[in-house]
């Protein structure tokens, strides 16, 4: 079985600065792997960033890293230098045998 | 970078009408999804397909039918609509092994059953 935790219904995050959003994740696959979907109010889904489990190094996209930490189980993702743009609810992903799992989502919030 | 598409954006029907969501990618994915989803909630799977004549049933029970008779196709369908239909449905493809299947979605419908 798979799941997906996270925990922050919402985020503040004043612009200009970096944000962390929290995910975990549980599963019994060996490989897998773990995504990032942003969705603007305009409710289309947008790919943000993937990591494979058996990847080393944590992924990075631009303005978007993804914080992977195994023995813990979690896949954070950091946006850096947030803009205005970046506010939307943020989905976090695992893929593995024969399904895709998303988290509830956290909706952040960019001040400015 | 996948090509999905997704008609109507906007449906407002009446109760007991059917309808049928279409959903088209142009980019030969072998896999489909349809996603249910109430605004600011969580995603729901209520149909995916592996290929052409293979569809199956999501987590979500749902009411609606799908078809896959062509590889670029994958339309839903309700035979009578219910105003507890009302909700966003997500259609999505994925390219690559199911440990790498990264999901590109299409734009979305948006249903109010009235």
């Amino acid at each position: 079985a798979q799941k997906i935790t996270q925990t922050q219904p919402g985020m503040f995050v004043q612009e200009k600065e970096a944000v962390t959003l929290d995910c975990t994740y549980d599963t019994s696959d060996q490989s897998y792997g773990l995504f990032w979907y942003k969705q603007p109010s305009s409710g289309e889904m947008i790919f943000l960033i993937y990591q494979g489990s058996y990847d080393e190094q944590n992924a990075t996209e631009g303005r978007y890293s993804l914080n992977f930490q195994k023995a813990r189980k979690s896949a954070n993702l950091v946006i850096s230098a947030s803009q205005l743009g970046d506010s939307a609810m943020y989905f976090c992903a695992i893929s593995g045998t024969y399904k895709y799992i998303f988290g509830t989502g956290t909706r952040l919030k960019v001040l400015a | 970078e996948a090509d999905i598409y997704q008609t109507p954006r906007y449906l407002v029907i009446g109760t007991g009408k059917k309808i049928t969501l279409e959903c088209s990618q142009t980019m030969g994915h072998d896999k489909m999804y349809w996603y249910q989803q109430d605004p600011g909630m969580e995603l729901h799977l209520i149909h995916y397909s592996y290929g052409v004549n293979s569809t199956e049933k999501g987590d979500l029970s749902s009411e609606s039918t799908v078809s896959r008779i062509r590889t670029e196709h994958f339309p839903l369908t309700l035979e009578s609509a219910r105003p507890s239909h009302t909700s966003q449905y997500l259609c999505a493809s994925t390219q690559g092994t199911w440990d790498q299947e990264t999901q590109y979605f299409g734009p979305g419908t948006r249903l109010l059953v009235l």
